[in-house]
């Protein structure tokens, strides 16, 4: 079956540090791979996508690069904000399935 | 564009209950999929619809369904309500036709006591 695995959080960074946070699926098929944030009290923001190998998404100086070799999808901003602090998920979209399988999410706290 | 709208955003049941959860997905996207999010087993898929249809169904009992209706609104529907059933349901849509990528209501957050 699918699965996606994140690093767990919380992650707590300085403002203006790189970020960095893991994902790995597990997927039949060629999945489309996403990232969605979620601040507190509110739904999933979609942040970035990438619908096959190689292809970057990129959105708000977040990016993530899609590598089949690895089965990863690693989130990465170079300098981050106070305005960042959320909870990341990370995604995969099987189309023989139509829905989304989730990891557990991880927390990001920027500190000023 | 309006985004997904859920109605009602915050309720509060008792348990042996029902509840309907309501849905009305971006105009013109015809996939509406349903999630449940809760601290101890985050996000998990509840079902999806596409023109009227339910394509696919997650791992929850009976008690949880739902439908679409022909202008793509949404509702879910829980019976006999369980105090684990106390979460935040979310609500996304799609446009569908190759598109994957969803797109998320605010949620509608549940309390059973």
């Amino acid at each position: 079956g699918n699965s996606v695995t994140q690093m767990e959080g919380p992650v707590t960074l300085s403002e203006e540090a790189f970020l960095t946070i893991n994902c790995t699926y597990t997927a039949t098929g060629y999945p489309s791979l996403f990232w969605y944030v979620q601040y507190p009290g509110e739904g999933l923001q979609l942040l970035l996508k990438a619908t096959k190998a190689d292809d970057k998404g990129s959105n708000k100086g977040f990016e993530a690069t899609y590598r089949k070799e690895t089965t990863s999808f690693h989130l990465e901003k170079g300098s981050v904000q106070v305005s960042d602090s959320a909870v990341y998920f990370c995604a995969l979209y099987n189309n023989a399935g139509n829905m989304l399988t989730f990891g557990g999410g991880t927390r990001l706290m920027v500190k000023p | 564009k309006a985004g997904v709208t859920q109605t009602p955003r915050y309720l509060i049941k008792t348990r042996g209950q029902q509840v309907t959860l309501s849905c009305s997905p971006i105009s013109g996207h015809r996939s509406v999929s349903w999630y449940q999010q809760t601290p101890g087993q985050g996000l998990q898929f509840l079902f999806e619809y596409f023109s009227e249809t339910q394509r696919n169904k997650g791992n929850f009992p009976g008690r949880f369904s739902g439908r679409q209706f022909s202008n793509s609104r949404s509702e879910m529907n829980v019976s006999t309500l369980e105090l684990g059933d106390s979460a935040l349901y979310l609500c996304a849509s799609s446009p569908g036709q190759g598109r994957y990528e969803q797109y998320f209501g605010p949620g509608t957050r549940l309390t059973v006591t």
